[in-house]
């Protein structure tokens, strides 16, 4: 199985200020047909998940241009170039090169 | 608008089964690949299984095979999972999800329900 490992745990950011999130892989997520299939979701405080970010740097529908991803292989991470409010909530990143699936820990992003 | 309509949820007794569903709406059902997620109080998420579209391949974690078993029936755009034996470490929402494979997809999950609780507990 691919485990998934997030860092920092807890993350306490000063609104307007930058937030970044960091996502190791314990194997390449780059699949046979060349695309790495990493995503990553944002879970509001009693809300279901939401996607933001498909194959490493590709915003889903709706999502604001604050939220960028990068990375290659086994390294990725999210950043978020202007925190706000609303951003409050716990992020993961998740991975879909092979069954099983699996989600990193989570980060939880709160503000200062 | 897409929407996912989890239900079945609930308290049970360890030992016992319960059958959850998803109703679809939104999407083209019978063409997506469906998956439920979970998601323990207080924890992160774990992908419990998936089913293709036309429902002729399934996917577990070796940790859950044997006790959940997954299900679709694409004439009503519904989803099933139907868990058995049990115990106190299933208590957690459970969630359907649609996980976007092939065609224009990246293999994501971009369409989720609100959740349905289950709680295993005497």
């Amino acid at each position: 199985d691919i485990v998934m490992t997030q860092t920092p745990l807890s993350s306490p950011v000063t609104l307007g200020q930058p937030a970044s999130i960091s996502c190791r892989s314990s194997q390449s997520l780059v699949h046979s047909d060349g695309n790495t299939y990493l995503s990553w979701l944002q879970q509001r405080p009693g809300q279901p998940p939401r996607l933001l970010i498909y194959k490493i740097s590709n915003r889903f529908s709706g999502v604001p241009d604050r939220f960028n991803g990068s990375g290659a292989g086994t390294e990725f991470t999210l950043k978020i170039s202007r925190v706000e409010a609303e951003d409050v909530g716990v992020y993961y990143c998740m991975q879909g090169r092979q069954f099983p699936l699996t989600f990193g820990g989570g980060t939880k992003l709160e503000i200062k | 608008e897409v929407q996912l309509l989890e239900s079945g949820g609930g308290l049970v007794q360890p030992g016992g089964s319960l059958r959850l569903s998803c109703a679809a709406s939104g999407i083209t059902f019978s063409t997506s690949e469906m998956s439920w997620v979970r998601q323990a109080p207080g924890k992160g998420l774990e992908w419990v299984s998936s089913i293709t579209g036309s429902g002729g391949s399934t996917y577990y974690p070796d940790s859950l095979k044997g006790r959940f078993t997954i299900s679709r029936d694409n004439s009503k755009n519904a989803l099933y999972l139907q868990i058995n034996s049990l115990r106190a470490e299933d208590t957690a929402v459970y969630y359907c999800a649609r996980y976007c494979v092939g065609g224009s997809c990246s293999r994501y999950f971009d369409y989720w329900g609100q959740g349905t609780l289950v709680t295993v507990s005497s």
